[in-house]
C-alpha cells in the first residue's frame, strides 16, 4: 500500500530535550515535506526536500532541522524543543511538478 | 490577506443536506487540491483538479480558473461527511509547494 508513515503519533516532551519525528514514504517520490498545524493558522511549511542531499526552507523553519540522506526518508529534528513547538505535524510526499499528495497520519506533538 | 480563502470557516447541516464549501484564491496556479480531515488528525487528498469538475461519490469538486474560484459540493450529506474540508492551491510561481486555506469545519448531525 503507497503510504506516507509518520512515527510516533503522539510525543510529550519536556523544554530542551532533543527529539526527532521519522517520516518515511514507499512511493518513490522526490518530493518530500513537513508541516505544522496550528488552530486558526491552517498548515504552514516547515522544510521541504526536492531529491535526495537537497533540503531548503519552509516558512517556518526556525527551531527545526532536517535531512534527506535517503530518497524515502525525511526525518524532523528539534534539537531544543520549546512550548510554541507544541503543534500537530505532517509529513507530506509527492511526484515532482504538482502530482498530487499523499500525508501521513500526523504527529501530535507537546513540548512541557 | 491570505493568498487562499475559504467560507464559510464553520458549517452545520442536517442529515441529508446538499452541502457547498468555497475557496477563492488570488494567484495564478496550476492546480488545486481538496483535503478532508477527520477529527483524528490524518488528512486524505479528495481532488486534485486543474480545470471543470470531477466527481466521486457524493463529493463534487468544481474550478473555475478565470474566476479563481473553485466549490466542493457535497450531496446528500451524511454525519460520517463531518471533517474539516482544506481547499489548497499549487501556484505556478512554485509548481510543488502547496498554499493552504485554513479550512471549513462542517458537522452533520442526524
Amino acid at each position: 500500500e503507497a503510504q506516507v508513515t509518520q512515527n510516533p503519533r503522539y510525543l510529550i516532551t519536556v523544554t530542551g530535550k532533543k527529539l526527532t519525528v521519522t517520516c518515511s514514504q514507499n512511493m518513490n517520490h522526490e518530493y518530500m515535506s513537513w508541516y505544522r498545524q496550528d488552530p486558526g493558522l491552517g498548515l504552514r511549511q516547515i522544510y521541504y526536500s526536492m531529491n535526495v542531499e537537497v533540503t531548503d526552507k519552509g516558512d517556518v523553519p526556525e527551531g527545526y532541522k532536517v535531512s534527506r540522506k535517503e530518497k524515502r526518508n525525511f526525518p524532523l529534528i528539534l534539537e531544543s524543543p520549546s512550548p510554541n513547538q507544541t503543534s500537530l505535524y505532517f509529513c507530506a510526499s509527492s511526484p515532482l511538478m504538482g502530482g498530487g499528495y499523499t500525508f501521513g497520519s500526523g504527529t501530535r506533538l507537546t513540548v512541557v | 490577506k491570505n493568498e487562499v480563502e475559504q467560507s464559510p470557516q464553520n458549517l452545520t447541516a442536517q442529515e441529508g443536506e446538499f452541502i457547498t464549501i468555497n475557496c477563492s484564491y488570488s494567484v495564478g496556479i496550476s492546480a488545486l487540491h481538496w483535503l478532508q480531515q477527520h477529527p483524528g488528525g490524518g488528512i486524505v487528498s479528495l481532488f486534485m483538479l486543474s480545470s471543470g469538475k470531477k466527481k466521486h461519490g457524493r463529493l463534487i469538486a468544481t474550478i473555475n480558473i478565470q474566476e479563481k474560484h473553485s466549490s466542493l459540493h457535497i450531496t446528500a450529506s451524511h454525519p460520517r461527511d463531518s471533517a474539516v474540508y482544506i481547499c489548497a492551491v499549487y501556484p505556478n510561481r512554485d509548481t510543488d509547494k502547496l498554499i493552504f486555506g485554513t479550512g471549513t469545519r462542517l458537522q452533520v448531525f442526524p
